[in-house]
């Protein structure tokens, strides 16, 4: 079964650091996908990075990179030059065959953003 | 541009109450499913569907039953509401099985409350 671990309940920040989210997954399957979520206070989910188990590059989109180290089973999200507006709560979650179905997820970290 | 549409937003029922939350993508995805949030815990899969006609259980699926007549529609039936069930469902589509097929795409979530 597949798994995901989320340690960090939740994270303070100041404004216009660099901050690191952590995941840890577990599976036994070669083929996975691995994907960060964004949920803030109004509940949506929103979309944020992917990474495949075979890319050989770490997945990066505008200020979020997924720090992926494969043997460690990690897959971290680093937000760059972190915004008031990236306060909310972020899940990692995970799917079979490098794809978006039956996704796992974590249990979330608080991020919070201070002036 | 509706992409995934939940309806209703919210929703009060009385224990043994039944009620049907539904779920409709203009996506043309294959793949639609069912998660529960609940306080302080990540996204649980309730069930989901990989095409018409074709449904699954996820993680959680005892008091829950779904059918899938189109690709469109994915409706979510609380068949006896009970307390436990008191939680924000989200349905969520993506385009299908097999490598990377993209982001989860997320409905904006239905808050059920039951008394």
């Amino acid at each position: 079964a597949q798994k995901i671990t989320q340690t960090q309940p939740g994270m303070f920040v100041q404004e216009k650091e660099a901050v690191t989210l952590d995941c840890t997954y577990d599976t036994s399957d070669p083929s996975y996908g691995l994907f960060w979520y964004k949920q803030p206070s109004s509940g949506e989910m929103i979309f944020l990075i992917y990474q495949g188990s075979y890319d050989q590059q770490n997945a990066t989109e505008g200020r979020y990179s997924l720090n992926f180290q494969k043997a460690r089973k990690s897959a971290n999200l680093v937000i760059s030059a972190s915004q008031l507006g990236d306060s909310a709560m972020y899940f990692c979650a995970m799917g079979k065959d490098q794809g978006a179905q039956k996704l796992v997820f974590g249990q979330g970290t608080r991020l919070t953003i201070n002036p | 541009n509706a992409g995934v549409t939940q309806t209703p937003k919210f929703q009060v029922l009385k224990t043994g109450q039944s009620m049907t939350l539904q779920c409709a993508q203009d996506m043309n995805h294959e793949y639609m499913s069912w998660y529960r949030q609940d306080p302080g815990m990540g996204l649980r899969l309730i069930h989901y569907s990989v095409g018409a006609g074709i449904t699954d259980q996820g993680e959680v699926p005892n008091g829950y039953n779904v059918s899938r007549s189109t690709t469109e529609d994915f409706p979510l039936r609380l068949l006896s509401a009970a307390p436990s069930q008191t939680s924000v469902y989200f349905c969520a589509s993506s385009i299908g099985q097999g490598g990377n097929t993209g982001e989860l795409f997320f409905g904006e979530g239905s808050r059920l409350t039951v008394l």
